[in-house]
């Protein structure tokens, strides 16, 4: 069974930074594009990066690069995501999805930003 | 970049009765491989989204057949054919052909009357 389970959710001032992980299991994970995907409260769903089967290509979206950044570990089959001078509009529940299609999703992890 | 646009915002629905969601795209989805990547996610309260359909029509694995999904070019739609009360939630499109950024529709919710 694929599962993926996000964790290092948290409070953290503006300007903090705060690292997110997401431990996958039951599939070869270094066989997949791996995806971060954030839900602001009550709001849709936003891509936020992507991440190639080795690493050797990442991508994001406009409001994150420079600040965002997105790595993995086959090894210890984890996805990552460095969040730095984070802001209010940041604060949302984070997903790590599976794949360029997004077949499978993880239960998320809230990110708060607030002083 | 591509935008998803869906409707309606907002879609109240007898039970048993069919329901349609509607999602156009900015520019076409076919990619140079001629495949289309437009998928459906059913996102039910107080939980993770759940992939129901991709390229277009294929339907997961587990998911009711009362889903379907169709449509072509820039203009896709998700139908459940007799609305049950588990289907009560938000159903968003996204697009995978053209990115990055891949894109979402902003989402329809469903409840019922």
């Amino acid at each position: 069974e694929v599962q993926l389970v996000e964790s290092g959710g948290g409070l953290v001032q503006p300007g903090g930074s705060l690292r997110i992980s997401c431990a996958a299991s039951g599939f070869t994970f270094s066989n997949y594009w791996m995806n971060w995907v954030r839900q602001t409260p009550g709001k849709g769903l936003e891509w936020v990066a992507n991440i190639k089967e080795d690493g050797s290509e990442k991508y994001y979206v406009d409001s994150v690069k420079g600040r965002f950044v997105i790595s993995r570990d086959n090894a210890k089959n984890s996805l990552y995501l460095q969040m730095d001078s984070l802001r209010a509009e940041d604060t949302a529940v984070y997903y790590c999805a599976r794949g360029t299609q997004h077949a499978h999703w993880g239960q998320g992890a809230l990110v708060t930003v607030s002083s | 970049d591509v935008v998803m646009t869906q409707s309606p915002l907002s879609l109240p629905v007898t039970l048993g009765q069919p329901a349609s969601i509607s999602c156009r795209s900015s520019q076409s989805l076919v990619h140079s491989d001629g495949n289309t990547y437009l998928n459906w996610f059913q996102q039910r309260p107080g939980q993770s989204p759940r992939r129901l359909i991709y390229k277009v029509s294929n339907r997961d694995s587990g998911v009711p057949d009362r889903f379907s999904g169709s449509g072509s070019g820039t203009d896709f739609t998700l139908k459940i054919s007799r609305v049950e009360a588990e289907d009560v939630g938000v159903y968003y499109c996204m697009q995978s052909t053209h990115w990055p950024p891949l894109t979402f529709g902003g989402g329809t919710k469903v409840e019922i009357k």
